[in-house]
């Protein structure tokens, strides 16, 4: 059974950076094809790809974000981090982070999600 | 690398059948089959619908189906139930292996 849960701060501060914990079960990011992603979804708007990464470390981000973004996994914990730096409102958003389970782009399985406010 | 354009909203009647439209271009939609569509509820986290263009996953009813014709990819909701009211969103492979996701589609069921 494979889940996923996000974790993090639920307010930062315009400027600030921001650094989100996805937890996972269930699979492991060392298997061959599988990747972990993060997405996000402004209140009452369309969701938007931020990262990817791969079992074998390959890292992937939005063109539109690249400069601001990090994405990083510890096998041994299970963990994906992702790190956005220079936090603004229009960054106010709920983060998924979702499994991609062979390298085809569909996400199959979703954490709950974390809202994020960003406000001074 | 634009988001996929679908249509603001559709509706049906129940047992009628629904089309959602997700139209890109040849970079991203028309040039690979890595489609997938997601069905949203209110609060609730995106669930895959569909994978690669049509495939579905295990437990997704066979009502819904998927498939694509040059740039533009569609999901087609059959014999449609009030449970069905939700966001759909499609998703495409872009190159360079990053997604794009679509603007998302609210389906109503009258």
């Amino acid at each position: 059974q494979i889940t996923l849960k996000e974790s993090g701060p639920t307010l930062v501060k315009p400027t600030q950076t921001l650094t989100l914990t996805c937890t996972f079960s269930g699979f492991s990011l060392s298997t061959s094809g599988v990747g972990v992603g993060w997405i996000r979804q402004p209140p009452g708007k369309a969701l938007e790809w931020l990262a990817l990464i791969y079992w074998d470390d390959d890292k992937r981000y939005s063109p539109s974000l690249k400069s601001r973004l990090t994405i990083t996994k510890d096998t041994s914990k299970n963990q994906v981090v992702l790190t956005m730096t220079n936090m603004d409102p229009v960054d106010t958003a709920t983060y998924y982070c979702a499994h991609d389970p062979e390298e085809d782009f569909s996400f199959d399985y979703w954490g709950q999600g974390t809202l994020v406010t960003v406000s001074s | 690398q634009s988001a996929l354009t679908q249509p603001r909203s559709v509706s049906g009647s129940p047992g009628q059948s629904v089309t959602i439209s997700c139209t890109g271009t040849s970079s991203d939609v028309g040039g690979y089959n890595y489609v997938s569509w997601y069905q949203q509820h209110p609060g609730k986290a995106p669930k895959l619908m569909i994978y690669d263009v049509s495939k579905r996953p295990s437990g997704v009813p066979d009502r819904f189906s998927g498939s694509k014709s040059g740039n533009t990819a569609s999901l087609t909701i059959s014999g449609l139930q009030a449970e069905d009211e939700a966001d759909y969103y499609c998703c495409s492979y872009a190159g360079s292996y990053t997604p794009v996701f679509g603007g998302g589609t609210k389906l109503t069921v009258l």
